[in-house]
Parts: C-alpha cells; structure tokens; sequence
C-alpha cells in the first residue's frame, strides 16, 4: 500500500530555513516523479516544485524559485524540500505527493496521484 | 502563471448531475492534456478523481467524468450523492513546465 509522511513542519522566524522530509513506502519510489503542494489555511492548493524519478530533472512555481530546492534519496525513499529565507507567505501545510502510473498505457502520468498527510509550517515572528 | 478559473460553488439535488467548469489559457489547458481534478473534503487531504483530462484512476467511482473544449476543462458529477459534497480543485500543466490549480469549487448536494 503506497504510504507517504511528511516531517519537519514547524514555527520558525521570517528569514530562517527549514527542510521537509517526506518518507515513501508501498511502491518503487526511485521509479516516480514526486511533488510538494502547499495549502494555506481556507485556500485552495497551490504546487510548490515537481522531481523526476532520477532527480535529473526539477521545476519550481516562481514565488519559491532561489529560496527552496527539492532534492531526493531514493536510496532512502525520501523526498526533502530545503526551504530558505522563509516568508510569512509561505506558511501553509505542505503536502509530498507521488505521480501515478497508468497500467493501461503503460506511462507515469503527471498528477499527483497518492498525498500525505501534511506537515504543517507557519513562518512567524 | 495565474490560477485557472472556476465557479465558486455548484449546487444540485441527489441524483442529478452537474458540471464545473476550469478555464485557462493557450499556455496551460489549451495546449496540454494533463488537466487533473482533485476532490477534498473538510478536513481531509485532496484525492485524485480524474488525471489526463478523463482518465479516472483506480477505485474512483465512474460517476466522475473529465472533458476538455479549447482553454476550457470540465467535471461532470452524475447521479449526485450526499457524500459528494466537498471542494473540487483543477490542475493544468503549463507552458512554463509548472503546474497551476484553480481556485476551487464547493460542490452542495441540495
């Protein structure tokens, strides 16, 4: 059963850094591309930066672009989100969120098809 | 890249069907196939109903549907049930190799 949990949400200083983890089990974590999503209290989703499978590939939503980098381990099964010069704005619960694979077509689509539970992160003086 | 457009909230009695709408440009569901609808309940983290405009992944009830028309992406809900109430989100792929989602409908079951 695909399993995803996040960790390292917290209170922390404008201007500070901290790092997510989100710990895969269930399935061949080295084979999906992986994304963090945000969601601010009473907002809707917001994606954050997208993986692929091997790492060789990321991509991030302007408002984060030079302050977070995505990374992952998947000799952990571990997907990290390093997030610098933290902003009020940016306090939200950040979900890690797997890509999925159509069996019929037999391709890795792009959703994010399996969420965690969330880790929260408010960014507060 | 702005976020896609959607009806605030869409309403209908049991049984009946509706639909939501998710506009967006040339740049994002207008040129690519990989819009996606997410269903979240109070509380609950967002699940995928619908991936590549109409596939539905497995263990989704066939009552979901996705279609798309130009910059304009849809959610068809048939046979509207009580535990169909919950928000409804789009997401598109975009030019700019990022994704966006739409603000979110409110699905009521009258």
């Amino acid at each position: 059963q695909v399993h995803l949990v996040e960790s390292g949400g917290g209170v922390v200083q404008p201007g500070k850094s901290l790092t997510l983890s989100c710990e895969a089990s269930g399935f061949s974590f080295s084979k999906y591309g992986m994304h963090w999503v945000r969601q601010a209290p009473g907002r809707g989703p917001e994606w954050v930066a997208l993986i692929y499978y091997d790492g060789s590939n990321k991509y991030y939503v302007d408002s984060v672009k030079g302050r977070f980098t995505i990374s992952r381990d998947n000799s952990k099964n571990t997907l990290y989100l390093q997030m610098n010069s933290l902003r009020a704005e940016d306090s939200a619960i950040y979900y890690c969120a797997s890509q999925g694979y159509d069996s019929s077509g037999s391709y890795y689509y792009y959703a994010m098809d399996v969420w965690g539970q969330g880790t929260t992160v408010t960014v507060s003086s | 890249q702005s976020a896609l457009t959607q009806p605030a909230s869409v309403s209908g009695p049991p049984g009946q069907s509706i639909t939501i709408s998710c506009t967006g440009t040339t740049s994002d569901i207008g040129t690519y196939n990989f819009v996606s609808w997410y269903q979240q309940s109070p509380g609950k983290v967002p699940k995928l109903v619908i991936y590549d405009v109409h596939k539905r992944p497995s263990g989704v009830s066939n009552r979901f549907s996705g279609s798309k028309s130009g910059n304009t992406a849809s959610l068809t809900i048939s046979g509207l049930q009580t535990e169909d109430e919950a928000d409804f989100f789009c997401a598109s792929y975009t030019s700019d190799k990022i994704f966006v989602f739409g603000g979110g409908t409110k699905v009521t079951v009258l």
